[in-house]
């Protein structure tokens, strides 16, 4: 099993660029997270989704979407991006109710010039 | 705000030493408390995780200490290794399953 994967690894955009962060996993996991970690204030979650179909908003939504048209996925969407969004975003999944822990995934280094 | 105040934000600990990280809280709702190692260039991992109704946890040279009136916890590493050199977060969660995450703690055990 590969667990959590998130593709790209690297990016760097230009003020206003758009780009879609896609995370799979195939643990058949029924919830998903993103998150971005910034320096000094640890992961910060920024959209969740509790099933396929679903999604919904984390504690800094704004300036981003979500997918999860397929189970496996998660897609974060930024369609302006904006220098205040470089970070680095972590994909996390958790098997269902009742069990807390979540598995992340490598990381995505997003840089907004 | 962070609901979740990490303290100190680094440390340095010799081989063999004991790294103490602190955790408080205020959302008297929180009722699970875990860990996370992360290690550079790495996603998080869960290290050790612990309930309200226990006091304490103990993984291997890893414990977690827990006082409920003070709204406290803390991740005591004994025997301190360098391969134990990552980035600590303390989290809590309520019973919606999302993680609140301290600001983290880097550790470098030193040999």
């Amino acid at each position: 099993n590969a667990g959590v994967t998130q593709t790209p690894k690297f990016r760097v955009l230009k003020t206003g660029q758009s780009m879609t962060l896609l995370c799979a996993q195939d643990m058949n996991h029924e919830y998903m997270y993103w998150y971005r970690q910034d320096p000094g204030m640890g992961l910060r979650l920024i959209h969740y989704s509790v099933g396929e179909g679903t999604t919904a908003k984390g504690e800094v939504p704004d300036g981003y979407n979500v997918s999860r048209l397929k189970k496996q996925n998660f897609l974060l969407g930024l369609e302006s991006a904006a220098p205040s969004q470089t970070s680095v975003y972590f994909c996390a999944s958790r098997i269902g109710t009742g069990v807390y822990e979540q598995f992340f995934g490598p990381g995505t280094r997003l840089t907004v010039l | 705000q962070q609901q979740v105040k990490q303290s100190p934000q680094s440390l340095i600990v010799q081989k063999g030493g004991i790294s103490i990280i602190n955790c408080a809280y205020e959302n008297t709702a929180f009722d699970y408390f875990p860990w996370y190692q992360q290690f550079p260039g790495k996603g998080p991992a869960l290290l050790i995780a612990i309930r309200p109704d226990v006091s304490e946890k103990k993984e291997g040279r890893f414990t977690i200490s827990f006082n409920k009136s003070a709204k406290q916890f803390s991740l005591h590493i004994m025997d301190s290794q360098p391969g134990d050199s990552a980035t600590y977060f303390c989290a809590a969660s309520t019973n919606d399953y999302k993680l609140s995450f301290g600001a983290g703690t880097t550790v470098t055990v030193r040999a």
